[in-house]
Order: structure tokens, then C-alpha cells, then sequence
């Protein structure tokens, strides 16, 4: 069974760095693109970016180039997103997900990780 | 960037209705590059309808996806209880990818 589960929940202050974690199980995670959404209180989804484990190669959207890292461990089957400064702004629901095709870059969510709420306020 | 644009924003029909929401793209996304998700409330996103008329794994046949180039509809046959939720569209026809900004589907 495929499985992508994430770290728990992060209170931070503006200004703090974070790092959340999604583990992927039941598949080759390796070959697999892992994208990250993020969900802002009471909106939409939006599309952050995907990295694919096997070279950790990325590709990020506009929006979020710049503001996030996204990195992977494929010995630990693992992917990371990863803040330097924090801001209130940053609050809100964080989710991974697989691509849907062995290899591919382009694609649907065929699963998603249960999502980590991070809340960033002083 | 892609920018996809869901209508109507907000849907109130009563169980047993047909619901027909539509995601209208900036430019063309071909014939397949657009996917449909269901959110319902506390929850993680759920694959619908890919490619775009393909029904995920479990996904009920009252379920059904169609459109090519600009403009995509989901239309749900007849609508029962646990279909009252936010659904997204998403295409996957370029990098970065995009999501539209949601149909809530209420009870009426």
C-alpha cells in the first residue's frame, strides 16, 4: 500500500527556520516526482513544486522559487520542505503528494500525505 | 503560468441534483493535461478524474470528466450526501503546474 506520511504539526516564530518531512512507503520512491501544495486558511490549493528523489532534481513555481527548498533523502525514502525565515505569511497547511507516472515529471496526485499545519505568529 | 478558473464559485443543490462545474483555462492545456480533486473538510485532497475523463481507483461512475483545450467540466450525476465537499481542478500540461480555486458544492 502506498503511504506518504508527514511530520507532525510546528509552531514557530517569524524569523525561525523549519524543515517538514514526508515518507513515502509501498512504492519505488526513488522514481517517483513528490510535488508539496500548500493550503493557506479557508483557500485554495496551490502548487509550490516537485522534486524527484532518484537526482533531486526541482522545479519550482515562481511563487515559491526562492522562499522554500525542497530536498529529498531516497536512503530514507524522505522528502523535505524547508524554510530560512518564517513569516506569518508562511502560515498554513502543508501537504506532500506522488506523481502519478513511474519516472515522469508531469502529471496528477495520485497520493497525498495527510498534511502538516505549520502557524507561524509571535 | 497557467491560470485556471473555476465557476461558480459556490454550488447549492439538494441531494439527488446533477452538478456541473466547470474550469476554464488561460490557454489551451490539449486534450488530456487536466485533473479533478475532491476536498472535503479536515482532510487531504482526493484524486477524482484524470486525463480528463479517466475515473481514479474507487471512484464512482456518477462521477465524469470531460472538455478539451480551454474549457473542462465535472459533472456529478446524481448527487449524494458525501459528495457535498470543494473540488479542485489541476493541469499538468506545463511546469509549473496550477490548481484552480475551488467549487464548494453545499446542500441546498
Amino acid at each position: 500500500e502506498v503511504q506518504l506520511v508527514q511530520s507532525g504539526g510546528e509552531v514557530k516564530k517569524p524569523g525561525d527556520s523549519l524543515k517538514i518531512s514526508c515518507k513515502g512507503s509501498g512504492y519505488s520512491f526513488t522514481n517517483y516526482w513528490i510535488g508539496w501544495v500548500r493550503q493557506m486558511p479557508g483557500k485554495g490549493l496551490e502548487w509550490m513544486g516537485i522534486i524527484y528523489p532518484g537526482d533531486s532534481d526541482t522545479k519550482y513555481s515562481p511563487s515559491f522559487q526562492g522562499q522554500v527548498t525542497m530536498s529529498a533523502d531516497k536512503s530514507i525514502s524522505t522528502a523535505y520542505l524547508q524554510w530560512r525565515g518564517l513569516k506569518a505569511s508562511d502560515t498554513a497547511i502543508y501537504y506532500c503528494a506522488r506523481l502519478a507516472l513511474y519516472d515522469f515529471w508531469s502529471g496528477y496526485f495520485t497520493y497525498w500525505g495527510q498534511g502538516t499545519r505549520v502557524t507561524v505568529s509571535s | 503560468e497557467i491560470v485556471l478558473t473555476q465557476s461558480p464559485g459556490t454550488l447549492s443543490l439538494s441531494p439527488g441534483d446533477r452538478a456541473t462545474l466547470s474550469c476554464r483555462a488561460s490557454q489551451s492545456i490539449g486534450s488530456s493535461s487536466l485533473a479533478w480533486y475532491q476536498q472535503k473538510p479536515g482532510q487531504a485532497p482526493r484524486l477524482l478524474i484524470y486525463g480528463p475523463s479517466s475515473r481514479a481507483t474507487g471512484i464512482p461512475d456518477r462521477f465524469s470528466g470531460s472538455g478539451s483545450g480551454t474549457d473542462f467540466t465535472l459533472t456529478i450525476g446524481r448527487l449524494e450526501p458525501e459528495d457535498f465537499a470543494v473540488y479542485y481542478c489541476q493541469q499538468y500540461y506545463t511546469s509549473p503546474g496550477s490548481f484552480g480555486g475551488g467549487t464548494k458544492v453545499e446542500i441546498k
